[in-house]
């Protein structure tokens, strides 16, 4: 089955600074990559995602880019701010199928300010 | 319109307890999905529902946990008898479509259970 693995598990960036979170996943076949946000006490919420059939998608201060051929995926933050500290997973999963997403381990992002 | 509904916040039973988390999806939602998520770990599936059916149970320990789904709209997870490393955040999720991509999943805020 499809394993994600997710680095790092804490980041701390300064407000203002940009903030680049990592993932690997292992099921060539995936197509379907979204990223959830989730605050403290709040289940996750979607923020952005990415299918396979682009490279790069952007979304005012988050951006996600995608490689396929080395099974990669990236969520960048812009321009930091403190309501941007939670907890980030990303997930990855085959659209169409039976599959469930499958979910990264989670990076607790803090915003210095 | 309103989001998933969870009940209870939170709950604390000791080892070999029973209990029950119950949910209520967005309003017209065919896709009903309970996961786990214990500390520091993202959240993994247990049980997934279309409608009143069960489309995907693999990853549910089914010598004691249950789900069900009547009537296609609320659902009901519960765990008989409980252990102490059930303890984690449950989570509900519905759907409009079919298939995790299809379309956006929204969760609830989850039932934390704590098995003491």
């Amino acid at each position: 089955g499809e394993n994600v693995e997710q680095h790092p598990s804490t980041l701390s960036v300064q407000e203002g600074d940009s903030a680049v979170i990592k993932c690997t996943y292992s099921d060539s076949a995936s197509n379907y990559f979204p990223w959830y946000k989730q605050e403290l006490g709040k289940g996750p919420q979607l923020i952005i995602d990415i299918r396979s059939n682009v490279g790069e998608k952007k979304d005012q201060r988050i951006a996600v880019t995608l490689n396929k051929t080395a099974k990669h995926f990236s969520l960048h933050i812009t321009e930091t701010q403190p309501e941007d500290s939670a907890v980030y997973f990303c997930a990855a999963t085959l659209v169409g199928s039976a599959r469930q997403l499958t979910f990264g381990s989670g990076t607790q992002l803090t915003v210095l300010p | 319109e309103a989001g998933v509904a969870q009940s209870p916040r939170y709950k604390i039973i000791e080892k070999r307890q029973s209990v029950a988390f119950w949910c209520n999806p967005i309003s017209g939602h065919a896709t009903l999905y309970w996961y786990q998520q214990i500390l520091g770990q993202g959240p993994k599936l247990l049980i997934q529902f279309q409608n009143n059916g069960v489309v995907d149970d693999s990853q549910l320990p089914k010598d004691r946990f249950s789900a069900e789904r009547l009537k296609g709209v609320d659902s009901t997870l519960k765990i008989q008898p409980a252990k102490l490393e059930d303890s984690a955040v449950y989570l509900c999720a519905s759907s409009s479509g079919p298939g995790q991509g299809n379309t956006e999943a929204f969760f609830g805020q989850g039932t934390r259970l704590t098995v003491v």
